[in-house]
């Protein structure tokens, strides 16, 4: 079965540069949420879209935005990279009007801000 | 706002014994919650639900959940551990569907599970 897809996996990046993170949903999934995991955190929620249109926010910094387009893929920009930034971020998808449907998560994207 | 309580942050198990990763959540509302599983370098891996219905439900790999309503707890328990099981694991919680706002999961801060063989 098809899964979430992220990338890029991997991405090195140096303080104050930008970053951007692509992710696309399961077929036919209408919600994308991304969360961010710090080492040894736990996931945090940054934001969420539904049909195209912002559905919710979260701890996400003024420096990201993000957004999903018409074939229901979403892109986190990252800009004036901090180190702090450095972490694993996730993107979930899912059905909207399918109450109880668990998320689906991808693999995730590994950002290391040097 | 929703919380997700995981009160240990290691649990040590023999394998072949009984396991239990214990979760405790608040929500305002009726709570849909989860188990997730997180192998070291790899994302996160949906092991079981409860929505509604019987307290009792079964997930992936052997593992099954209890909900307990008036104590809102939701632990992970498993009969027989095995070595492969290590892993965090996370409980997550969100509000019940509702047909309007958005159901960001809430995540507890994750329980490392070890089988020692």
């Amino acid at each position: 079965a098809a899964g979430v897809i992220q990338s890029p996996r991997h991405l090195i990046k140096e303080k104050r540069e930008t970053a951007t993170l692509k992710c696309y949903p399961i077929p036919r999934h209408d919600t994308v949420y991304w969360y961010q995991q710090g080492p040894g955190q736990d996931p945090q929620f940054l934001i969420s879209f539904y049909e195209k249109m912002q559905s919710d926010k979260g701890s996400i910094p003024d420096r990201f935005s993000a957004q999903q387009f018409s074939d229901y893929h979403s892109e986190l920009n990252m800009s004036s990279l901090e180190l702090g930034d450095s972490a694993l971020y996730f993107c979930a998808s899912s059905l909207w009007d399918r109450a109880g449907y668990e998320q689906y998560f991808g693999p995730g994207t590994r950002l290391t801000v040097t | 706002a929703q919380s997700v309580a995981q009160p240990e942050d290691q649990v040590n198990v023999a394998e072949g014994n009984p396991l239990t990763v214990k979760c405790t959540y608040s929500v305002s509302g009726n709570p849909y919650l989860f188990w997730y599983v997180q192998y070291p370098n790899r994302g996160l891996q949906f092991l079981l639900k409860y929505i509604t219905g019987d307290n009792l439900v079964k997930g992936s790999y052997g593992f099954e959940a209890e909900f307990n309503k008036s104590q809102t707890s939701f632990h992970l328990k498993k009969p027989s551990a095995l070595v492969s099981d290590s892993a965090l694991y996370f409980c997550a919680v969100r509000v019940a569907y509702s047909g309007a706002g958005s159901y960001q999961l809430t995540f507890g801060k994750g329980t490392k599970l070890s089988v020692i063989p």
